[in-house]
């Protein structure tokens, strides 16, 4: 069974900072992997998504990446600002039975002016 | 504008009294996805639709029902709701090519509270 852990569970960091993001799954037989945001009260909206056979994706300020064989995906974010505060989620894609997806828990960051 | 338009976003029920939330995307989607998100376990899947009349169970789909008789809808049925279904309930969908879900695109949310 698919098992996807995200470290930190929280994160407070001033204005500026560059972050990064963890994300871990035990089974690397995945489709692909995508990293969301959800604001308090509201849904998830997609960041990026990387493909299995990618090692990387960028949008803006945000960089992804992908080590399926080590089970690890990173996002970073560079030059951090107050409207980044949220909570970040990653989920994984199985590529074998189901295809249903596998969410973390996610990281609350708080992004201090 | 590309959106997932769930109802109701908030409602509050008795134990028994079926409900159903209706969920619906205008991006002529093929994959459709329902989830519940619960303090400490985070999002998990209840049922997905790769398409029409195709639906398969996610990780936790006792106690619910779907349907998908068209593309664009995709409702989640409560036949007999229990206190333990009160949950914040996402819809999502996504463009599915192949074996692969693709960018998922989530609703607002709905949340549920059973008495």
């Amino acid at each position: 069974k698919q098992e996807v852990t995200q470290i930190p569970a929280a994160l407070s960091v001033p204005e500026g900072e560059n972050l990064v993001l963890n994300c871990s799954f035990t089974d690397s037989a995945i489709y692909n992997l995508q990293w969301f945001r959800q604001d308090p009260g509201k849904g998830l909206t997609s960041l990026l998504l990387i493909q299995s056979s990618q090692r990387e994706q960028t949008s803006g300020r945000l960089n992804a990446s992908l080590d399926k064989s080590s089970g690890r995906s990173t996002l970073y974010i560079a030059a951090s600002q107050p409207g980044d505060s949220a909570t970040y989620l990653c989920a994984v894609a199985r590529r074998t039975g189901r295809r249903a997806l596998t969410f973390g828990s996610g990281t609350r960051l708080q992004v201090q002016p | 504008e590309a959106q997932v338009t769930q109802n109701p976003r908030y409602l509050i029920t008795v134990t028994g009294k079926k409900l159903t939330v209706t969920c619906s995307q205008n991006m002529n989607h093929e994959y459709m996805s329902w989830y519940r998100q619960d303090p400490g376990l985070g999002l998990r899947q209840i049922y997905y639709s790769m398409n029409v009349e195709v639906t398969d169970k996610g990780d936790v789909p006792e106690g619910y029902k779907v349907s998908r008789k068209e593309k664009r809808n995709f409702p989640l049925i409560l036949e007999s709701p229990s206190p333990n279904q009160t949950s914040l309930y996402f819809c999502a969908s996504s463009q599915a090519g192949g074996q692969n879900t693709g960018e998922l695109f989530f609703g607002e949310g709905s949340r549920l509270t059973v008495l």
